[in-house]
């Protein structure tokens, strides 16, 4: 089974709009750890944010904020007034407390910003 | 700020042959990481490696894969006998906690990649 699970492959928008992109998840520990990275076409790897399993605060920064529900397993990432530049792959993880190190990747979601 | 590099950023090798990819992770970071990306594909852990020993492998990291730590700065990835299906990109990490104390859960953080070709 996923450990992390993002459904929308490809979105696209229009400059200005808003865009969520969802990321379910999965996993029997209690502490656990959530990710969003960013990979531009360039192909890196840019770390945008790291929630732990204890705090459910919504996250805000800039035009970037996250929706993390513990009751849903979901960790949503919201995009306000997009922008050409966000256009990249989007990739939630998951790190669980118990079992090790190791990033669990979502499949990732292709945002498409069109001028 | 400090970054994750690796060299090279493009390997183009012919199957059977070894290659081996060289990470610097970020210099007070203690947990170094190498995960890989097939083409349009999500990103799969390989190996973990701390205090200079594997602490976590995937089913991936098979007899042909091996990592080491030659000195205090570099980290690298074997493959010795390079199939097709090894294409792909590869990615380094490395993480701590600012204290220097690497727990579960730090954010990692990932070089530019290896983008490796096998013919």
């Amino acid at each position: 089974a996923q450990k992390v699970t993002q459904a929308q492959t490809e979105i696209s928008v229009v400059e200005k709009e808003d865009v969520t992109l969802d990321c379910v998840y999965e996993t029997r520990d209690t502490t656990y750890y959530l990710f969003w990275y960013k990979q531009p076409p360039s192909g890196e790897l840019v770390f945008l944010i790291r929630r732990n399993s204890f705090d459910e605060q919504n996250e805000i920064s800039g035009r970037y904020s996250w929706n993390f529900q513990k009751s849903t397993s979901s960790f949503n990432f919201t995009i306000t007034a997009s922008q050409v530049v966000d256009s990249a792959v989007y990739f939630c993880a998951l790190s669980e407390g118990q079992t090790g190190n190791q990033f669990y990747f979502g499949t990732g979601t292709s945002l498409t910003v069109i001028p | 700020e400090p970054e994750v590099t690796q060299t090279p950023s493009h390997q183009v090798t012919q199957m059977g042959q070894e290659v081996i990819l060289r990470c610097v992770p970020i210099s007070n970071h203690l947990y170094f990481y190498w995960y890989r990306q097939i083409l349009g594909q999500k990103v799969e852990f390989l190996v973990s490696f701390y205090n200079n020993e594997i602490s976590e492998k995937s089913e991936i990291f098979d007899d042909q894969f091996s990592v080491e730590r030659p000195d205090g700065s570099n980290f690298t990835l074997k493959i010795r006998s390079t199939k097709l299906e090894d294409s792909a990109m590869y990615f380094c990490a490395s993480s701590t906690f600012p204290s220097g104390r690497a727990v579960k859960g730090d954010t990692q953080y990932f070089g530019p990649g290896t983008r490796l070709t096998v013919l």
